[in-house]
């Protein structure tokens, strides 16, 4: 199966700090990338979607100015949650979709722990 | 409004015996519906996938059941082995239509923590 990564898989920073998160699909094509968080015991919310080249799509809620996301090309999409509080910690998962296709395929998620 | 929900929140079953994994959607729009597993602080992992024009698929021990009239789609694991144990995530989508700012965005249901137990 197509496989993506996430980078890095936790990070612990004071708060007020603005934090990079980078997904990258490793074999194939990306156009659209997904991100989600996920809080203990919840589901997975949609934050964005991002497509090659364009700005990216946020959900009811998420502010755009808050978690920048950057989706420069076809195998790599960033997630900078800028100026992070405590209650930005989570589990943030990113997805891939190949060109065409309908299935996601996730990284392993990052661990977020703001001080 | 939750329109994709999977009602057990959790499931206990024996190796060697099946895992039946429930889950209903409200949109009759969406048309296609993927199973996810997931492990705690992992991403979740692809299992299968199926359109609305069919009623099964199968990949290995996987089955995933469509009812469209009811709305109901349901994943089988035969036979459950101790490894399967994890949270599945049922999601739903809509083929070729913009749905919730992109095309493709998957739906997910709050998941079924699924315990086989040896």
């Amino acid at each position: 199966g197509a496989v993506v990564s996430q980078h890095p898989s936790w990070v612990i920073c004071k708060s007020g700090t603005s934090v990079k998160i980078e997904c990258r699909s490793l074999d194939f094509q990306a156009t659209t990338m997904f991100w989600y968080r996920q809080f203990p015991k919840q589901s997975l919310m949609l934050m964005a979607t991002s497509n090659e080249g364009s700005k990216a799509t946020y959900e009811q809620g998420v502010e755009k100015d808050k978690f920048l996301i950057n989706h420069a090309s076809l195998t790599l999409s960033t997630l900078t949650v800028t100026s992070a509080h405590p209650e930005d910690s989570s589990f943030y998962i990113c997805s891939a979709v190949n060109r065409g296709r309908l299935t996601q395929y996730f990284g392993p998620g990052t661990r977020l722990l703001v001080l | 409004d939750q329109q994709v929900k999977q009602n057990s929140p959790s499931l206990s079953v024996q190796e060697g015996r099946i895992s039946i994994l429930n889950c209903d959607y409200t949109n009759s729009m969406f048309d296609y519906f993927l199973w996810y597993k997931k492990y705690p602080a992992e991403g979740p992992t692809f299992l299968i996938s199926i359109s609305s024009i069919k009623d099964k698929n199968e990949d290995g021990r996987f089955t995933v059941f469509l009812n469209k009239s009811a709305k109901h789609l349901s994943l089988h694991i035969v036979p459950s082995q101790p490894g399967d144990s994890a949270v599945y995530f049922c999601a739903a989508s809509r083929i070729g239509m913009n749905y919730g700012g992109s095309q493709g965005n998957l739906i997910f249901g709050k998941g079924t923590k699924l315990s086989v137990k040896p």
